[in-house]
This record gives structure tokens, sequence and C-alpha cells, in this order.
């Protein structure tokens, strides 16, 4: 039973560079979703998807790319780490009429 | 637009107390759902409970309890005699779809919630 799968757990980046974390779920959900969370401020959606080859953004889109090139896998890019993007990273997925949606553990990232 | 407002930031209680976990939402919509999670100190986010904006019924799971009353747009979780176990920071949540839907789910700030033994 794996669910929702994300990867890496930790990541020091320097300002400047690039990195994509890495989604993927296996329930066969046609929705995921990219959620940022910082100390104090719950959760804030990043980018999400209704279904493969589509995308749209959330509140907090800046400095972030997705794409979704099939029903499993939802890649965050990040391009020109900064500061500011020094946070935790949960991917979900769901549906329509689920139960909830389902997050992955997280991956903690530190722009340095 | 949807909000949701966790007035709370942190509380810090003794064990075995009783404390209540306050929620309130804004949402246009007839029909909603709600949502509270869990994230202990290692991070992950455990899905505790959801209601449906139709269902008014207060529920109760062993120590825990949600009370829903839409004439205050409020949805409260108590823990009755608290453990240290419970320590962690509680989220609400709201959604147009029980499953997330396009928009995933509209979070509160967080309680931290501390247990003191």
């Amino acid at each position: 039973n794996a669910g929702v799968t994300q990867t890496p757990k930790f990541r020091i980046l320097k300002i400047g560079q690039s990195m994509t974390l890495q989604c993927t779920q296996d329930m066969n959900h046609n929705y995921m979703y990219w959620y940022r969370q910082d100390p104090g401020m719950g959760l804030k959606l990043i980018y999400y998807s209704v279904g493969a080859g589509i995308t749209d953004k959330g509140e907090v889109p800046n400095g972030y790319n997705v794409s979704r090139s099939t029903t499993e896998d939802f890649p965050l890019r990040l391009e020109l780490a900064a500061p500011s993007q020094t946070s935790v990273y949960f991917c979900a997925s769901g549906t329509l009429a689920g139960n909830t949606i389902y997050f992955g553990e997280g991956s903690w990232l530190t722009v340095v | 637009a949807q909000k949701v407002t966790q007035a709370q930031t942190e509380i810090s209680v003794v064990e075995k107390e009783d404390v209540t976990l306050d929620c309130v939402y804004e949402t246009r919509d007839t029909t909603y759902y709600l949502f509270w999670y869990k994230q202990p100190p290692s991070g992950e986010l455990v899905f505790l409970i959801r209601r449906n904006s139709f269902d008014e019924q207060n529920e109760i799971s062993g120590r825990y309890s949600w009370n829903f009353q839409k004439s205050t747009s409020s949805f409260n979780f108590t823990i009755t005699a608290s453990q240290v176990v419970d320590s962690a920071v509680y989220f609400c949540a709201l959604s147009m779809y029980s499953g997330g839907g396009a928009d995933g789910l509209t979070f509160g700030k967080g309680t931290h919630l501390i247990i003191q033994p």
C-alpha cells in the first residue's frame, strides 16, 4: 500500500540551484496537488492537476513549475532556488468523491 | 473564497486535562466538507475525520470528539483526558468535495497542542 510517495525526504540546495521533487501515486487518482508548509502558516497550494496533461496554479505558484505526463506522476520543479523556498513540501492526491485527499510524507527543503 | 481560521496558535495543558481546538470556516457553498488532520513531530499528516455540511451530528471516536455547528460556522475538536502522545499540530481544513476535487483543501494555520506530563 504505497499511496503517495515523494522523494527526496531531505535536501539542501544552494541559492540559484534547481531541483525536482518527485511525486508518484498508485491509487489512480485524477487530482494531484503540491502544497508547501511554512511554520505557523498552514499548508498553501502551489499547483494542482486534474488529470494527465492538465495543470493549474494554486495560491503560491511563483518560482515553481509542474508537469503531469501520466496519471501517476506529478513532479515539482524549483528553478533558481531562493531562501524563501525553504519549506516543507507535501504532495497529495484525491478524487471528487473520495474520503479525503492523501498526502505523501513530506520533503524538507532548505535553501542556503 | 473559502477560509479556515484556527485562532489558537498554541495550547499547552497538563496530561489528563480536556482540551478543545477551535475551527471557524467561511464558504459560500451550500455543500462542503470539513476535515481535521494531525501532524505529529515526525511531520506526516494523519487524517482524523471528515464531515459534510448536511450532517451536524457530533462525532466521537475514543477520546476524540468533534462538534459541528453550522449556525456558528464552527467545527471544534475536543480531546478528553489528553495524553502526551496527543502532542502535535492539528489542522482544520475545508473543501467543496469529499475527495478534494480540483482545488484540494483549504487549511487553517494549525494549532500546536502541547501536552505536558
